[in-house]
């Protein structure tokens, strides 16, 4: 079974310091999202990607938050500098499109920032 | 904007027990509704959805009807198992929004032998 795959699945950095996560959906997936899932709360939408555009990132802190999805296949989101509110779990999902479809999600990057 | 709002936990049943998670919601256009399941140390996966008013969505034993009147998709099973223990979202999918997903905070079900 297709699965979307994300890397790493761990990540301990320290404060100021630059992180990448990196997502693969399953393919033929034209949809990508970005969540952030704070321990205890359910996941906040960051970005969402339509192909390699930009669907909706009003909830992405552009100063130091910035992804791509540079040829419409997997993504890269990235945070520089990472602060101590940052560690959270970064979930990545996929989905043939919007609105009805399911949304598949991937193990997640469980970010530590100290 | 919309928003979801799930029935705080954790939520602790007995096993064959029977299980109501309350969902409700709020949206400005008329969403698809979902309940996803999160095992320790794994992603949400999809449990049921339901798209239009009156839909049931069912899964492995649990339920959840999309009631518009009282904007509710309340979650239902009527034998818990120990297996059962997870972590349950209530989600919406806006399609007069780009179809952005909005996510409940979750609740926690764990279910004793």
């Amino acid at each position: 079974e297709a699965e979307v795959a994300q890397s790493p699945r761990y990540k301990i950095t320290e404060k100021s310091q630059a992180v990448a996560f990196w997502c693969d959906p399953i393919s033929g997936h034209a949809t990508l999202y970005w969540y952030r899932q704070i321990l205890g709360q359910g996941p906040e939408l960051l970005v969402q990607f339509q192909d390699e555009s930009v669907v909706d990132d009003s909830q992405l802190p552009k100063d130091r938050f910035s992804a791509e999805r540079l040829k419409g296949v997997d993504s890269t989101l990235k945070i520089q500098p990472a602060e101590l509110g940052d560690s959270a779990m970064y979930l990545c999902a996929s989905s043939l499109g919007v609105g009805r479809n399911i949304q598949y999600f991937g193990a997640g990057t469980r970010l530590s920032v100290l | 904007g919309d928003s979801v709002t799930q029935m705080e936990g954790p939520v602790t049943l007995s096993e064959e027990a029977f299980l109501t998670i309350n969902c409700t919601y709020t949206a400005t256009g008329y969403p698809s509704l979902f309940w996803y399941v999160q095992y320790p140390g794994e992603g949400l996966q999809l449990l049921l959805k339901a798209t239009k008013a009156d839909d049931k969505g069912s899964n492995k034993g649990f339920e959840a009807t999309y009631r518009k009147e009282t904007t509710s998709f309340h979650l239902e099973k009527g034998s818990v198992q120990v297996s059962d223990s997870a972590v349950y979202f209530c989600a919406l999918s806006d399609d007069t929004n780009a179809g952005k997903s909005t996510f409940g905070d979750g609740t926690t079900l764990t279910v004793k032998p």
